[in-house]
This record gives structure tokens, C-alpha cells and sequence, in this order.
């Protein structure tokens, strides 16, 4: 069973803190993503990145850095979490060249700054 | 850029009725078009794709007809179960390799009333 995991279902963290997110897969695909998903604004992408080491900004980039070490990992960072990152966030991957490509989600992570 | 337009939620149905969702997009060159649905407290999962202009994607009672004319990709189904209750996602890809973003809409949510 395919599977991509973020590592935490609810989290609550301090205005100010570091705060990390990670995301793992199993599939060996080369793409991963993160998005966070707000009421009213659909799915709003991050980051990017298409390879170990590799990563592209998304359309809100600002507050938010990312790490791709290994292929099967993608860790989203916020270097001072504020209260208008609360949100939904979303770890995808997808294979690379094949246009029946398929993305695969995570279950989500429910960030929630104080 | 690269953009998906989707009909403004929320839709409300009784059971049995006929389900439309409106998708469009604008994109140069010809994306690989999805339907992506997520349950209440789920991520998200594919629903159906079409790959090429004329597919039609199906699945669970659900279609998609990939038109590159007007640049669509409505999703259908003839007589929705409160099962159906979710939130709809269109998107697009390239599948080029290298960089591929996934563009999505920003969902459509459906209830389903008995």
C-alpha cells in the first residue's frame, strides 16, 4: 500500500518557534510538494522539489523554507511561526515524466499558532 | 501562468440528483487534466484523469471529458449518494520532467442531504 506520511496530524506551536513538518514516502517518486490548505482559498503551493536537493517556491514562499535530503523525505520549515500560518498543511508526491501521473497525499497537518 | 478555475461552492443536492462541477483551466501546451476528491478529515485522492484531448475519465459513477476546444474538464455523475459529500479538487500537470508543478482549483464543496 502506497503511502505518504507527514509526521504529525495536529500540532500547536508558540509565535516565534522553529517549527518542522516532515513528510516521507515510500514510492521513490521524484517530485514532492507542500501546500497549505485554507477555507475559501483551496489548495496554495509552498514549495516544491523535483529531486534531492532541488526545490522551486511555490506561489507563497515567504515565511517558509524547505529540505530535501533524501529522495523519500521533504521537510517544510517555518523559521518564525506567526499566527497567520495557522492552517492545513498538505505533503504530496507525484512521479516524474508520465503523463497518467498520479499525486499521492498525506493525511494533513493541522498547525495551529498561538 | 498555468491556472485551474473551478465553479465557486458550496453545492447542495438531494439524493439521486444529477451532479455538476465546472472546471476550466488556461495553460500553455496540453496538461494532463484530474479530479481529486477529499473526505471530511482526509487528504486528498485521485478521482479520475484524462491524459490527452477526447479522454474521458470515469470512476464511482463519476466522469470527465478532457476538451481542448473550450479548455475543460467538468466533472459529472448521474445520481449522487450523501456518500458523495466531499470537497472536489481539478487540477493540472505537465508531465514534462523535471519541474512539474501540480496546479489545483480552489475546490468545490458538495452535501449530499437524504
Amino acid at each position: 500500500d502506497v503511502k505518504v506520511t507527514q509526521s504529525s496530524r495536529y500540532l500547536v506551536k508558540r509565535t516565534g518557534e522553529k517549527v518542522f513538518l516532515e513528510c516521507v514516502q515510500d514510492m521513490d517518486h521524484e517530485n514532492m510538494f507542500w501546500y497549505r490548505q485554507d477555507p475559501g482559498l483551496g489548495l496554495r503551493l509552498i514549495y516544491f522539489s523535483y529531486d534531492v536537493k532541488m526545490k522551486e517556491k511555490g506561489d507563497i514562499p515567504e515565511g517558509y523554507s524547505v529540505s530535501r535530503e533524501k529522495k523519500e523525505r521533504f521537510s517544510l520549515i517555518l523559521e518564525s511561526a506567526s499566527t497567520n500560518q495557522t492552517s492545513m498543511y498538505l505533503c504530496a508526491s507525484t512521479q516524474s515524466g508520465s503523463p497518467n501521473t498520479e499525486a499521492f497525499f498525506g493525511q494533513g497537518t493541522r498547525l495551529t499558532v498561538v | 501562468g498555468d491556472s485551474v478555475t473551478q465553479m465557486e461552492g458550496p453545492v447542495t443536492l438531494s439524493e439521486e440528483a444529477f451532479l455538476t462541477i465546472n472546471c476550466t483551466y488556461t495553460a500553455t501546451g496540453y496538461p494532463s487534466l484530474f479530479w481529486y476528491v477529499q473526505y471530511p478529515g482526509e487528504g486528498l485522492q485521485l478521482l479520475l484523469k484524462a491524459t490527452k484531448a477526447d479522454d474521458k475519465g470515469s470512476n464511482k459513477g463519476f466522469e470527465a471529458t478532457y476538451r481542448k476546444e473550450t479548455t475543460s474538464f467538468h466533472l459529472e455523475k448521474g445520481s449522487v449518494q450523501v456518500s458523495d459529500s466531499a470537497v472536489y479538487f481539478c487540477a493540472l500537470t505537465f508531465p514534462q520532467g523535471g519541474s512539474e508543478k501540480l496546479v489545483f482549483g480552489k475546490g468545490t464543496k458538495l452535501t449530499v442531504n437524504p
